[in-house]
This record gives structure tokens, C-alpha cells and sequence, in this order.
């Protein structure tokens, strides 16, 4: 069963504008944390926000933030004032702490976003 | 800071031959690992390592080696390459507990097997 679902393959954005991008997850394990990489077309992986299990508030990063509901077991990322730079592929991907030494993180299959000037 | 470095970045091989991807990381991050991107499949874990002299199975292992002589370096080996292998991989590390921090990646290897 996928554990982290991404269900928009693409998703196009105006310059200046807000977009989120949907992430759900699927985890028994009550210890877990959740991640965004940016991959732009250059290749690279490019490490975004983080949020654990047990925060009690939203992760934000300049102008990334996450918006974390447990309950849902999403974990949206919301990019504020688009650029055009911010074009790539984005990547949901999880870590359940206690599966064991591996330290695997499970990823969803992406979102393309083209942000249009 | 030059954080995670892999080389080579692009790489042809014919079935049959071997070689090494290598990853090198400055950071003093006692966990590395190695996964493989491929469209439809998302990112897989090959192997890993927890520290110098301790390496274990990923989800892929199948047709890869791996070593940790040093903190700093942990080379992926194809032993003999298959098309099933042409993959982008990527060399990622972390240090233990700082999670906010995330999983530091390379750059990638684009490796295709004919």
C-alpha cells in the first residue's frame, strides 16, 4: 500500500501567488516525520521543511510552510508569492522512527509546478 | 561547505561491466545512504550505513555493493551492470537526532546501461 500519496502530477501557478501541494500519508507508527524536497530540473534534491509528529505548530521556512493535519495524516506544503524559480518537481517523503535502523525515508511520486510570469 | 559530492554525474555503461559511483560527504554525518530514482517508482533505498564498518540492506540491494572504511565515503558498487539498472542515483546523509535538518542529497548520477 503507497504511503505517501500525491495526488496532483501537475499543477500550474501565477508569479506572486500562493499554491499548495497536497500530501497524504499513511503510517501506524505514532512517531514519524514528514519532508519537502525540491527537485528542479538541474536534478539535485533540495531539502525544503520538516515536520515531526509531535509538533504542536506548522512548520514554516521563509516562504514555505507546511500545513500538518494529523488527524487528516496530510501534510500540505504551501509556497507563498510564487517565483519563477520555484518551478520543479516537489516531493512528499516520510520517516516512520520506529521501523527500525534504516532511517528510510518513504517518498510520494511528485508534483510538477510551472510557475507562469 | 561542499556537503554531499558524487561523481561521476553522468555515466554509460554496457551489461556485463562494473563500476563505482562515488559519495563523499564533509559533514561528519555518521548515517549515509543510496537510493535510486526511476518515473513511476519514486525514490528507493539501496543500502545504507550507520557509521564507518556498518552498512545494511535497503529495499533494492539486488546487483549493488557497498562499503564504509571511513566516515567520509561510502561508494556504490554495480558488480555487473543490467539495463534494469539505468536509474538516476542519489548519495543522501544525516546526523543523528537533527532531523529538522533533513537528509542532505549530492547531486546525482544519471547511469545508463545498454
Amino acid at each position: 500500500a503507497q504511503k505517501i500519496t500525491q495526488t496532483q502530477p501537475g499543477m500550474f501557478v501565477q508569479e506572486k501567488e500562493a499554491v499548495t501541494l497536497d500530501c497524504t500519508y499513511d503510517t501506524s507508527d505514532p512517531s514519524y516525520g514528514l519532508f519537502w524536497y525540491k527537485q528542479p530540473s538541474s536534478g539535485e534534491m533540495i531539502f525544503l521543511i520538516y515536520q515531526g509528529s509531535y509538533d504542536q505548530q506548522n512548520a514554516t521556512e521563509g516562504r514555505y510552510s507546511l500545513n500538518f493535519q494529523k488527524a487528516r495524516k496530510s501534510a500540505n506544503l504551501v509556497i507563498s508569492a510564487s517565483q519563477l524559480g520555484d518551478s520543479a518537481m516537489y516531493f512528499c517523503a516520510m520517516r516512520e522512527y520506529n521501523a527500525g535502523n534504516n532511517r528510510k525515508l518513504i517518498w510520494g511520486l511528485g508534483t510538477s509546478l510551472a510557475v507562469n510570469p | 561547505n561542499a556537503g554531499v559530492t558524487q561523481t561521476p554525474k553522468f555515466q554509460v555503461l554496457k551489461t556485463g561491466q562494473s563500476m563505482t559511483l562515488q559519495c563523499a560527504q564533509d559533514m561528519n554525518h555518521e548515517y549515509m545512504s543510496w537510493y535510486r530514482q526511476d518515473p513511476g517508482m519514486g525514490l528507493r533505498l539501496i543500502h545504507y550505513s550507520v557509521g564507518a564498518g556498518i552498512t545494511d540492506q535497503g529495499e533494492v540491494p539486488n546487483g549493488y555493493n557497498v562499503s564504509r572504511s571511513t566516515t567520509e565515503d561510502f561508494p556504490l558498487r554495480l558488480l555487473s551492470a543490467a539495463p534494469s539498472q539505468t536509474s538516476v542515483y542519489f548519495c543522501a546523509s544525516s546526523v543523528t537526532g537533527a532531523f529538522r535538518y533533513g537528509y542532505t542529497f549530492g547531486s546525482g548520477t544519471r547511469l545508463t546501461v545498454v
